[in-house]
């Protein structure tokens, strides 16, 4: 099956610097890639998402980069704040190809974001 | 427009006994997929419900089963709760052909 690997498992940077997490996916079949972000005690909520057939998309801040060949994606966060420290996951999907879609995700990057 | 809800919060159980979780999805899906989250872990797949029917299962063994009912709600039920089942339980819902997933607040069980 899927495995997603994720790095950092912390990442520490002062506010209005940029942050950067990295995940790699074992499965070529994979064609959707999520990331959620969850503070402590509460639900994981999708922040960004690519599909395998584009190469970055960005969302003010936010940004996702994805490689296909070397099957690795990254999640960019620029003008970091306070207010971004979480925990963010990335996740992997076959999609709509498999006609259900489940997720496999990574162990997660506690990012703290210090004022 | 509500989204996805979990029922109960919390819960405490002991070893050996049964529990039953509850989930009702976002208003439009169809589609529920259950994940346990251990203390520091990412969420790791249970399995999947559509139509009433488990369509897709990760490798969790039989202790652990589901159902669906006609109006898309879901429940998840463990038995001969294990120490090692404690975590957060966490229900995501879908559209059946679509990819995004979003997840409810999660029940946290806790085993003694």
């Amino acid at each position: 099956g899927e495995n997603v690997e994720q790095h950092p498992s912390t990442l520490s940077v002062q506010e209005g610097d940029s942050a950067v997490i990295k995940c790699t996916y074992s499965d070529s079949a994979s064609n959707y890639f999520p990331w959620y972000k969850q503070e402590l005690g509460k639900r994981p909520q999708l922040i960004i998402d690519i599909r395998s057939n584009v190469g970055e998309k960005k969302d003010q801040r936010i940004a996702v980069t994805l490689n296909k060949t070397a099957k690795h994606f990254s999640l960019h966060i620029t003008e970091t704040q306070p207010e971004d420290s979480a925990v963010y996951f990335c996740a992997a999907s076959m999609g709509r190809r498999s006609g259900y879609s489940t997720l496999t995700f990574g162990k997660g990057t506690m990012l703290l974001v210090s004022p | 427009d509500a989204g996805v809800t979990q029922s109960p919060t919390h819960l405490i159980k002991t070893r050996g006994q049964q529990v039953t979780l509850r989930c009702s999805p976002k208003s439009g899906h169809d589609t529920v997929s259950w994940y346990q989250q251990a203390l520091g872990q990412g969420p790791q797949f249970i399995f999947q419900y559509y139509e009433e029917e488990e369509r897709q299962r990760g490798n969790f063994p039989d202790r652990f089963s589901g159902h669906q009912f006609p109006n898309y709600s879901s429940e998840l039920n463990v038995n001969a709760l294990l120490l090692g089942d404690s975590a957060l339980y966490l229900c995501a819902s879908s559209s059946v052909g679509t990819d995004t997933q979003y997840f409810g607040p999660g029940t946290r069980l806790t085993v003694l």
